[in-house]
């Protein structure tokens, strides 16, 4: 069966230090692994798109990696406005499926 | 200038009321679903259109009916509401990217539905 589970539910760090959220996944045909960031009150916003394992990316204190089995989302240094729910998300074939989040607060 | 935007923004009504949300995106992307999300934040799929044709209809009770009059449209219906059909319904477009076909999604900012 298709699924996606993120670890953990929730995290706190302090400002400054660095963590990584997990994404593991069982999916087949995969077409791309995403992660977006949600705000309380608003809809997701897209981060990255993954394709196939071994592949990074990355956006300012943000890297996405990616196996065949599980995808890790590396925050460096953050900041209190990284603060916010990260979700990942895989897509086959017309079928997209959404994990349930790791819920990420960032303290001054 | 909002990429894709939904109305209204908070519902609050009785049970057994019909109620409708609707949706309007201005990226030109010719893909456009309705998903639900619960209390613990999953985002599940509901329907999804192609250039006005439905492509995915998750396993929604037919309370649930969506209308696409146009690409740049898509609606929800509602009948009969139940207090279980109370979440946050996200309208999202998406257009293809990378060699895969994956699509990317932009979401709307929510309409959250309260039944009593």
């Amino acid at each position: 069966e298709d699924q996606v589970t993120q670890s953990p539910e929730a995290l706190r760090l302090q400002e400054g230090e660095s963590s990584s959220l997990n994404c593991s996944y069982t999916v087949s045909g995969l077409r791309g692994l995403f992660w977006y960031r949600q705000d309380p009150g608003k809809g997701p916003e897209f981060l990255f798109t993954l394709y196939s394992a071994g592949e990074e990316k990355e956006k300012e204190r943000l890297k996405a990696t990616l196996t065949k089995k599980e995808s890790f989302l590396h925050i460096t240094a953050p900041k209190p406005e990284d603060s916010a729910t990260y979700l990942c998300a895989v897509e086959s074939v017309n079928k997209f499926y959404f994990g349930s989040g790791t819920k990420l607060n960032v303290k001054p | 200038d909002t990429a894709v935007s939904q109305t209204p923004k908070y519902l609050v009504t009785q049970m057994g009321n019909d109620k409708s949300i609707k949706c309007e995106q201005n990226l030109g992307h010719d893909t456009m679903y309705w998903y639900k999300q619960d209390s613990k934040k999953f985002l599940k799929i509901m329907f999804s259109y192609n250039n006005k044709e439905l492509i995915i209809n998750e396993t929604v009770p037919n309370r649930f009916s969506p209308k696409s009059p146009d690409k740049a449209h898509l609606n929800l219906h509602i009948n009969s509401l139940e207090l279980g059909d109370s979440a946050v319904y996200f309208c999202a477009s998406s257009q293809v990217l990378g060699p895969s076909g994956a699509n990317v999604l932009t979401f709307g900012a929510g309409s959250r539905l309260t039944v009593l």
